[in-house]
């Protein structure tokens, strides 16, 4: 199975900040990888598809980058409505697997 | 607006079985694959299952295989998981996911369900 390292695994940051998050896959995975954004009780929700592609209606302050096993998730200048959980999904190999998740807290 | 909306969760003892269901509406369901994610109490997310949009391919993760179901049925809609033999260990949160294309592999999800509780207790 590919390992999904993610990290920080919590980081607290303030309004307007630049925050970065990265996935780290234990074997190459091409492009495969997405992000989401996740806020208790709620549906998680795809930010960004196949390490670069934002998915339609994000807020272009999301940006992703990265290929092989590197990948970060870039939050240009964090907003209130951005204090979340964010884990990333490598779908390139059964079993998809899915970082540990990124608690972001002011 | 996709909305797909889980049910059938509850308590169950080990040993016994749950069958959880997924509507899908707001989007052409049989065009897509779909997806079961849990998470357990405290940890983080685990694929479970996922089906292609004709249940052509179907791949379970190992920790469920052999007592666990997937199937869908076009026509309601609807995307289920059969449970058999729960553990304390398959409790927590599952999660519908849709797939962004008509066969999962080397794919993603683009909507996921809130979720239903299951509880895995004597």
């Amino acid at each position: 199975d590919i390992q999904m390292t993610q990290f920080p695994s919590s980081l607290s940051a303030s309004i307007g900040d630049r925050v970065t998050i990265t996935c780290r896959a234990s074997q190459t995975i091409n492009s495969d990888l997405h992000w989401y954004q996740h806020k208790p009780g709620r549906a998680p929700k795809i930010l960004i598809y196949a390490a670069v592609g934002l998915q339609s209606g994000v807020p272009s302050r999301f940006s992703g980058s990265g290929s092989a096993t590197d990948f970060t998730l870039t939050i240009s200048s964090l907003q209130p409505e951005d204090f979340a959980t964010y884990f990333c999904l490598q779908g390139s190999s059964i079993p998809f697997t899915f970082g540990g998740g990124t608690k972001v807290e002011i | 607006e996709v909305q797909l909306v889980e049910s059938g969760g509850g308590l169950v003892q080990p040993g016994r079985s749950l069958r959880l269901s997924c509507v899908g509406s707001g989007f052409r369901f049989e065009d897509y694959a779909m997806h079961w994610v849990r998470q357990a109490p405290g940890m983080g997310l685990e694929w479970v299952s996922g089906i292609d949009w004709d249940s052509g391919n179907i791949d379970y993760a190992d920790s469920v295989k052999g007592r666990f179901t997937i199937s869908r049925d076009n026509a309601k809609n609807s995307v289920y998981l059969e449970m058999n033999n729960l553990r304390p260990e398959d409790m927590g949160f599952y999660y519908c996911a849709k797939d962004a294309r008509a066969f999962y592999r080397g794919s993603w999800y683009d909507n996921w369900g809130r979720g239903t509780l299951v509880t895995v207790s004597s």
